[in-house]
């Protein structure tokens, strides 16, 4: 099937600064997208999603851009803190299909 | 609220074997999906169920196999065990009635290892 891909697989950022997360989706009808948040031991944990009638997404501390014109996801984390470590995932969803998820950034945060 | 909650957490089984592993979802969801999750392959979706059907499945072997309860509890089911077939087995359920695009939560996931 269509997959999810991430352009960076390992980022790290210091404690305080803000983090990017990019993702480049490949099939242009997906119409749903979501961030997820991996700890080590945990599940993934649902953080953003955005529809594709939208370009911006804000949070708390999280923003989630989506550019359809070049395919493409971002997750921006705010003031970026030592839990937020993690591997963050993006998944994309087409009506009726199943969620295809990326391979994961793993965000270290640096004190 | 509860979350989605999966049985057991950790599972050790040889090869050859069958394992079931288990998924309650969270009250009044209705959609269930597995997920295998694997350093070299990421997250791959196994199926989804909804309303006791299975509604998608993904690339897998007909080792591989699902059903879901009248009470949206899930299981899943690998028989003939394969070495390969150690990974984390996650469980996400979601709301996804005629609205599909509803978000998914997931378990703890079941670890498990084939020797």
């Amino acid at each position: 099937g269509e997959s999810v891909g991430l352009h960076l697989p390992t980022l790290s950022v210091q404690e305080g600064d803000n983090s990017i997360i990019n993702c480049a989706y490949s099939n242009s009808a997906s119409d749903y997208f979501i961030w997820y948040k991996q700890e080590s031991g945990k599940g993934p944990q649902f953080i953003i999603d955005i529809r594709s009638n939208m370009d911006k997404r804000q949070g708390q501390r999280v923003t989630v851009l989506l550019n359809k014109t070049v395919k493409h996801l971002s997750l921006q984390i705010a003031a970026t803190q030592p839990g937020d470590s993690a591997v963050y995932f993006c998944a994309e969803n087409y009506y009726g299909q199943n969620f295809v998820f990326g391979p994961g950034t793993r965000l270290s945060v640096l004190p | 609220k509860a979350g989605v909650t999966q049985t057991p957490r950790y599972l050790i089984k040889t090869r050859g074997q069958q394992v079931t592993l288990s998924c309650s979802p969270i009250s009044g969801h209705r959609s269930v999906s597995w997920y295998q999750q694997t350093p070299g392959q990421g997250l791959q979706f196994l199926f989804e169920y909804f309303s006791e059907t299975q509604r998608n499945k993904g690339n897998f072997p007909g080792r591989f196999s699902g059903r879901q309860f009248s009470n949206s509890r899930s299981e899943m089911n690998v028989s003939t065990l394969e070495l390969g077939d150690s990974a984390l087995y996650l469980c996400a359920s979601s709301l996804a009635g005629d609205e599909r695009h509803t978000e998914a939560f997931f378990g703890q996931g079941t670890r498990l290892t084939v020797v």
